[in-house]
């Protein structure tokens, strides 16, 4: 069953705390991609990685990190110096062919 | 910078009448204009696509149009069902790159 799987569904955080969010795919797509969703607003980006052990800074990067170990596997950190992390997270995915962007079920995190 | 406005953010109409969102863009490069259909705590998911060489594009009940000169595109959805109830988002391609730039967002309810 390909696709792409975000986990958990729900996390929850204390202030000051790191936290990490997991996206992987299987549909050998080169591209992946993180977004933040908040209630009236479009997706923003946080981070893209086009290859392996390369990515690149969105619109809001300041406060989350990445890593692009694998190329299935594009993990999103969540850091204390992010000062306002409560909201929907999700993850996408694309071929270096088509700019065409396919989203995982995403992560909802909330900062307690 | 660029940008892409999607009107209106919600929409309400009645189960078998047409449905219309619309999207303006501000880059004229942007060459790749998907749409996508979020359900309520999932991600969002692709239902059409158009780029800058094609007017119009149908897929049974929805249609896209493309006008470059006005630099807008448009969301058709016809003989609408309960289930097409979902928040649709728009996207332009950023010229020169694989990200996509989303719009805010269009609340769509059918009602019975």
């Amino acid at each position: 069953d390909g696709g792409i799987t975000q986990s958990p569904k729900y996390l929850f955080r204390k202030e000051g705390q790191n936290v990490t969010l997991s996206c992987e795919q299987n549909l050998n797509h080169d591209a992946m991609y993180w977004y933040r969703q908040d209630p009236g607003q479009g997706l923003r980006l946080i981070y893209y990685s086009q290859i392996v052990n390369d990515f690149q800074k969105g619109d809001i990067a300041e406060g989350y990190s990445v890593s692009r170990e694998k190329k299935e596997s594009f993990p999103l950190t969540v850091t204390s110096a992010q000062k306002n992390p409560t909201a929907f997270y999700l993850c996408a995915s694309t071929t270096s062919r088509t700019d065409t962007q396919y989203f995982g079920p995403g992560t909802r995190l909330t900062v307690l | 910078g660029e940008n892409v406005e999607q009107h209106p953010s919600t929409l309400s109409v009645q189960e078998g009448d047409s449905a219309v969102i619309k999207c303006t863009y501000s880059d004229s490069a942007s060459n790749y204009f998907p749409w996508y259909k979020q359900e309520l705590g999932k991600g969002p998911q692709l239902i059409i696509d158009i780029r800058s060489n094609v007017g119009e594009k149908k897929d049974q009940r929805i249609a896209v149009t493309l006008n470059k000169t006005a630099k807008h595109f448009s969301l058709h959805i016809t003989e609408t069902q309960p289930e097409d109830s979902a928040v649709y988002f728009c996207a332009a391609s950023r010229p020169g790159t694989d990200k996509l730039i989303f719009g805010t967002g269009t609340r769509l309810q059918v009602f019975p």
